[in-house]
C-alpha cells in the first residue's frame, strides 16, 4: 500500500492567515492525489482533486499543487467555515490510501 | 441531484457479521464508469478505505481486510451492500459509503451522512 503522511498533524491559525498542509506519499504517485475537508459531525467533502482542480463549488482561496511525492494544500485568507479537518488520499494505486488528516483550529 | 444514505444496526457483538446497506439516488449503479466505495472512520481517527464496486459487478477490497469484506449491489433497488464478517471492537467507527467520481479515478465526490456502528457485547 501507498502510505500518505500529512503535517502538520493539526495547526493554530487566525481569520485572514495563509495556511499550508503538506502530504507526502511512500512512492510516486504522479498527480493522483485528492484534498477533502471535514468538518466536525459531519462527512468528508471532496475538495481538490487531481492535486490541483478544485471541486465545483469551492472557494478560490483554496489551492493544490505538487506532483510525485510532494503535494500541497493552501488556503490562501482563512475564513471561520475553514476550520476543519483536511485529508489528502492517493488514488494511483489500489487500495486508495488517506493520510492522517490536519486539524486547523481557531488560534 | 446524487444522494447516498447508510443504514444498519448500530451496535454488533464481537464476532458477528456486520450488513450495511448503502442506498443511493440520483445515479444508476449500472451505468459505465459508476462506482460506489465504502470508507470508515473510528472515533477521533483517520479514514480507511474499505472496498469499492464497479458498476459491472467488479468488487475490489482493502487488502488488510480483504478476508473478512464482501460488496455486492442491487441495481434495481439502488442499493450497495458491505458485510464484513467476525466484528471485533476495532471495527468501532463510522462506516460511510461515497460515490466514486467519474473521470477521476478513485476519489469520492458525494458522501453519504455515516452510520456509527458499536462493536460491543
Amino acid at each position: 500500500d501507498i502510505q500518505m503522511t500529512q503535517s502538520p498533524s493539526s495547526l493554530s491559525a487566525s481569520v485572514g492567515d495563509r495556511v499550508t498542509i503538506t502530504c507526502r506519499a511512500s512512492q510516486s504517485i504522479s498527480v493522483s492525489l485528492h484534498w477533502y475537508q471535514q468538518k466536525p459531525g459531519g462527512a468528508p467533502s471532496l475538495l481538490i482533486h487531481t492535486t490541483s482542480t478544485l471541486q465545483s463549488g469551492v472557494p478560490s482561496r483554496f489551492s493544490g499543487s505538487g506532483s510525485g511525492t510532494d503535494f500541497t494544500l493552501t488556503i490562501g485568507s482563512l475564513q471561520p467555515e475553514d476550520f476543519a479537518t483536511y485529508y489528502c488520499q492517493q488514488s494511483y494505486s489500489l487500495p486508495p490510501t488517506f493520510g492522517q488528516g490536519t486539524k486547523v483550529d481557531i488560534k | 441531484q446524487i444522494t447516498l444514505k447508510e443504514s444498519g444496526p448500530t451496535l454488533v457483538k464481537p464476532t458477528q457479521t456486520l450488513t450495511l446497506t448503502c442506498t443511493v439516488s440520483g445515479f444508476s449503479l449500472s451505468s459505465s464508469g459508476v462506482g460506489v466505495g465504502w470508507i470508515r472512520q473510528p472515533p477521533g481517527k483517520a479514514l480507511e478505505w474499505l472496498a469499492l464496486i464497479y458498476w459491472d459487478d467488479d468488487g475490489r477490497y482493502s487488502p488488510s481486510l480483504k478476508n473478512r469484506l464482501t460488496i455486492t449491489k442491487d441495481n434495481s433497488k439502488n442499493q450497495v451492500f458491505l458485510t464484513m464478517t467476525n466484528m471485533d471492537p476495532v471495527d468501532t467507527a463510522t462506516y460511510y459509503c461515497a460515490h466514486r467520481s467519474l473521470g477521476i479515478e478513485n476519489s469520492f465526490d458525494y458522501w453519504g451522512q455515516g452510520a456509527l456502528v458499536t462493536v460491543s457485547s
